[in-house]
Formats: structure tokens, C-alpha cells, sequence
């Protein structure tokens, strides 16, 4: 079974440009979640999708935006980005019907530099 | 609000030596704790969740609701194990649907 499958793996953009980043979840997994790892914060919750509905969001600006397609791959956008949202962007899917509770299978990861 | 600690960011012990890494966690529910590992150059997994209540890789966890806390812990340690390790927590509700990581503990066993 492919793993999850996250493009790109790597980016450079500079300040006031949006990006858009691809989530592909494991076949058969339906609840696809993003999270975002700093050095200083860690990892953070962005959001979590099941079957095309964004069932929580973790505190983010409304810069950050996401969204998942009837075949379970997501996208996230962040728009007119800033110094602050350089990071790795982690990408999670489960099989789990009630999402974080089961296991999360993560991916490789997008990592943003914002210049 | 869901908070997880890890009070080491590194920690160091020599082969055959035990181990503990520190959890402890902030929740007014019922919470469910986890471990996930993430190995050089791999992806961040799973090692275990406390209600499996099994060993893995001869690592344990016990969830001490008093204290809240949720330590993993193994007897004797091997150079294979050196990691960043991440404790975390889902709640319930609409926190089931996330997870609340601690901030890692790296974990370099030295031969």
C-alpha cells in the first residue's frame, strides 16, 4: 500500500504570495489532517477533513484554508504568506472514522520557505 | 484546552541503560494518549497508544490519570532507539479529530 503522498516537497516563495499543497491519504482513508512543525512551536494543528467536510480547525489566521475532494486527497492554501509561515507542513490520513483517535499515517512533508 | 509537556528536549543514555521519556498532559476529559516516534530521515509514526496497552519495541506506557501524566519507558535501551519522540493527545468531541503534540524529547542512546 502507497504511503501518503504530499507535493511538493519543497518550496521557495516570498512574502504576500499564496501557495497551494497536495495531500494524497492512503487508499481507503478518509480523514485527511494537516499539521504544521517550527522549531519554536512544534507541531500545531491546521485542520482535519472527512469525506469533504472540515470537522475542526486549529487557531490559525483565516490566511490558512484547506480542502478535500471526493477522492480523499486534500489541499491546503495558504494566501499572502509571511516570514512566519516557513515550515514543514505535515499532511496525515487515518482510517478512523473519528479521526486522531486511530492511528495517523503521516507523510514526507512540504517544507515552505517564505523570503 | 488540550496541553501536552515534555519537559526533556534531549535526553542521553548510555546502551543497556533504562530509559524514561516525560509526558504529562492538561485535559478536563477522558483523554487518549499517545506515542509516535519519528527515526533519522523517516516519517513520524506511531509506537503506541495507551489503551492497546501493549509493549512495542519493548517500549511501555502507563496513563496515570492522577498524575496526569503518560511516561514511556523501556528497561534496557538500544542504539536503534535514538529518535525524536513525540507524546499526544486527542480528546473528545470535535478534539478527537486532532491531535495536540508535546514538543519532543530527542533520545540519543550512546554505545
Amino acid at each position: 500500500k502507497a504511503g501518503v503522498t504530499q507535493t511538493p516537497r519543497y518550496l521557495i516563495k516570498t512574502r504576500g504570495q499564496q501557495v497551494t499543497l497536495s495531500c494524497s491519504p492512503i487508499s481507503g482513508h478518509r480523514s485527511v489532517s494537516w499539521y504544521q512543525q517550527t522549531p519554536g512551536q512544534g507541531l500545531q494543528f491546521l485542520f482535519e477533513y472527512f469525506s469533504e467536510t472540515q470537522r475542526n480547525k486549529g487557531n490559525f489566521p483565516g490566511r490558512f484554508s484547506g480542502r478535500q475532494f471526493s477522492n480523499s486527497r486534500s489541499e491546503m492554501n495558504v494566501s499572502t504568506l509571511e516570514l512566519g509561515d516557513s515550515a514543514l507542513y505535515l499532511c496525515a490520513s487515518s482510517a478512523s472514522v473519528t479521526g486522531a483517535t486511530g492511528e495517523l499515517f503521516f507523510g514526507e512533508g512540504s517544507r515552505l520557505t517564505v523570503l | 484546552a488540550q496541553r501536552v509537556t515534555q519537559p526533556e528536549k534531549l535526553l542521553s543514555v548510555f546502551k543497556g541503560a533504562p530509559v524514561e521519556l516525560k509526558c504529562n498532559y492538561s485535559y478536563s476529559g477522558s483523554p487518549e494518549l499517545f506515542w509516535y516516534v519519528q527515526y533519522s530521515r523517516q516519517r513520524l509514526q506511531l509506537l503506541l497508544r495507551h489503551i492497546s496497552r501493549e509493549s512495542i519495541k519493548g517500549f511501555t506506557a502507563d496513563l496515570n490519570k492522577g498524575e496526569t501524566s503518560f511516561h514511556l519507558k523501556k528497561p534496557f535501551a538500544q542504539e536503534e532507539d535514538s529518535a525524536m519522540y513525540y507524546c499526544a493527545l486527542s480528546g473528545s468531541g470535535a478534539g478527537s479529530y486532532q491531535l495536540t503534540f508535546g514538543k519532543g524529547t530527542k533520545l540519543s542512546v550512546i554505545p
